[in-house]
C-alpha cells in the first residue's frame, strides 16, 4: 500500500516570498504519478501541478516548480511569488499509473498543509 | 468547458436517514471517483466508476454504494447515516484512454451534515 506524507502541518509567507511545502511518499511501485493538489476555502480540490515518476525533469506551472527526488521518494512544492490567492491548504497525492485492466487507480492523499499567504 | 459538476452543495440529514449525491463528469471522461473528506484530513477513496462497472471499493462498509449511468454521470448513497458520515463528498472525473487513466479533476463538493 501506498503512503504519503506531509510533514508540515501549517506554514506562513509574506506576500512576493517564496515558500516550499514537502512531501515525503513510500510505495514499492515504479510507474506512477505525483501531485500537488489546492483546496482553497471555498473547498474546491484544483490541480496545481502533475509529475510522472518517468520523467527526470521536473514539473513547472508558472509560478509552481516541484522538486522530485524519486530515489529519496520525496516530492516538494515550491511557491515563487507568494500572492494572497495562494492561500489555501495543499494536498500531495499519489497514484498509481499503469494500464488499469480492469482495475482502479486512486489518488492517496497526504493529510495536507494548510499555507497563509500574509500581506 | 463545464468542469465536474455535483449537487447538492449543502445537505442536512438525521441519523438513520438515506441520501444520494450526484455528480456530472467532465465531457469526455468515463471515469468517476468518490472521495470523502472528514475535517481536516485527506481524502479517502471511496469508489470508482468506469463505463458504468465498479472498478475499485475503498475501506467502507456496505452502508456506501454508487452507480454509474450511460450518460457517465453517478451517484453515490449512503443508507443508515451515522454522525461519523459528516464530511464533504468530493466526485472526481479522468479521461482513460488506451487503458491508462489520467489525471482526475474534482467537483466543487457535497457538505454532508448528519444531526
Amino acid at each position: 500500500a501506498q503512503t504519503v506524507t506531509q510533514s508540515q502541518p501549517e506554514m506562513s509567507v509574506q506576500e512576493a516570498e517564496t515558500v516550499t511545502l514537502s512531501c515525503t511518499y513510500d510505495t514499492s511501485e515504479n510507474n506512477y504519478y505525483l501531485f500537488w493538489y489546492k483546496q482553497p476555502p471555498s473547498r474546491q480540490m484544483i490541480l496545481v501541478i502533475r509529475q510522472e515518476a518517468y520523467k527526470q525533469q521536473n514539473a513547472t506551472e508558472n509560478r509552481f516548480s516541484v522538486n522530485f527526488q524519486k530515489a529519496a521518494k520525496s516530492f516538494s512544492l515550491k511557491i515563487s511569488d507568494s500572492q494572497l490567492g495562494d492561500t489555501a491548504m495543499y494536498f500531495c497525492a499519489f497514484m498509481k499509473w499503469g494500464k488499469t485492466q480492469g482495475g482502479s487507480e486512486k489518488l492517496v492523499f497526504g493529510k495536507g498543509t494548510k499555507l497563509t499567504v500574509n500581506p | 468547458d463545464a468542469g465536474v459538476t455535483q449537487s447538492p452543495t449543502h445537505l442536512i440529514k438525521t441519523r438513520g436517514q438515506q441520501v444520494t449525491l450526484r455528480c456530472s463528469p467532465i465531457s469526455g471522461h468515463k471515469s468517476v471517483s468518490w472521495y470523502q473528506q472528514v475535517l481536516g484530513q485527506g481524502p479517502q477513496f471511496i469508489f470508482q466508476y468506469y463505463e458504468k462497472e465498479e472498478r475499485g471499493r475503498g475501506n467502507f462498509p456496505d452502508r456506501f454504494s454508487a452507480r454509474q449511468f450511460p450518460n457517465y454521470s453517478s451517484e453515490l448513497n449512503v443508507n443508515a447515516l451515522l454522525l461519523g458520515d459528516s464530511a464533504l463528498y468530493l466526485c472526481a472525473s479522468s479521461f482513460e484512454t488506451g487503458g491508462y487513466q489520467e489525471t482526475q479533476y474534482f467537483g466543487p463538493g457535497t457538505r454532508l451534515l448528519v444531526l
